[in-house]
């Protein structure tokens, strides 16, 4: 079975402050995508890493994808309220393609 | 480029009622459509994968019998919850691959099903 897990579940930080998600996933994948959702929301994409050692960087946020060891980071730089979310990674299977999301990272930045 | 839409964005009905939600890509064709369900406070959920012209193919534990799943075009998908229970209401949201693309989905805004 599939496992897709995040660390931590929730998190909450001071606007400011440097913080990093963990994604293992137990699968053998080289595709993965970061997304953030708001209440309410569907998913807004963040990041799509198609490849080993693949780093992408958005503003405040970084991730980075390791298929050797099937863990992929989101790392949150001087976090400031407006990034207040739950940010979900998602692996994506061969061949369908299909996405197995992570539980999720609730996070609260507070000022 | 690549939006999906879904329709409609909430829907309230009674229990033992069928509801069907559609998924469309606006700009784009679409092959391979997914849809997941989100319990509150959870993570997304695969439900089934629906190929154009062919029967979805569903995640263990989903009865296609309840859910219905229909992608008669490149650009539609569309599922059909029968005899709703109250335990079926949640946040059912699409999302739909671009054909020839590398794998990424594009993901609808989600329809929130409350079932009485």
């Amino acid at each position: 079975e599939l496992k897709v897990e995040q660390n931590p579940l929730f998190l909450s930080m001071q606007e400011g402050k440097n913080y990093t998600i963990y994604c293992n996933y137990s699968t053998t994948s080289d595709r993965l995508y970061w997304y953030r959702q708001d209440p309410g929301k569907s998913l807004e994409s963040l990041f799509v890493l198609l490849s080993n050692g693949a780093v992408k960087q958005e503003g405040r946020l970084m991730a980075s994808l390791d298929t050797k060891a099937r863990l992929s980071t989101l790392h949150i730089t001087a976090a400031v309220h407006d990034l207040s979310a739950t940010y979900f990674c998602a692996v994506d299977t061969r061949p369908g393609n299909q996405f197995y999301f992570g539980t999720g990272t609730s996070l609260t930045v507070i000022p | 480029g690549a939006v999906v839409s879904q329709h409609p964005s909430w829907v309230i009905c009674k229990s033992g009622t069928s509801v069907k939600i559609e998924c469309r890509s606006l700009d784009f064709q679409a092959t391979t459509m997914f849809w997941y369900r989100q319990f509150p406070k959870q993570s997304l959920m695969l439900m089934a994968t629906s190929n154009e012209g062919s029967k979805a193919t569903y995640e263990q534990g989903v009865e296609k019998d309840k859910f219905l799943i229909n992608h008669a075009s490149l650009t539609l998908s569309t599922l059909t919850v029968t005899s709703a229970h109250p335990e079926d209401s949640s946040f059912y949201i699409c999302s739909a691959r671009l054909a020839g693309g590398p794998g990424e989905q594009f993901f609808g805004p989600g329809t929130r099903l409350t079932v009485l």
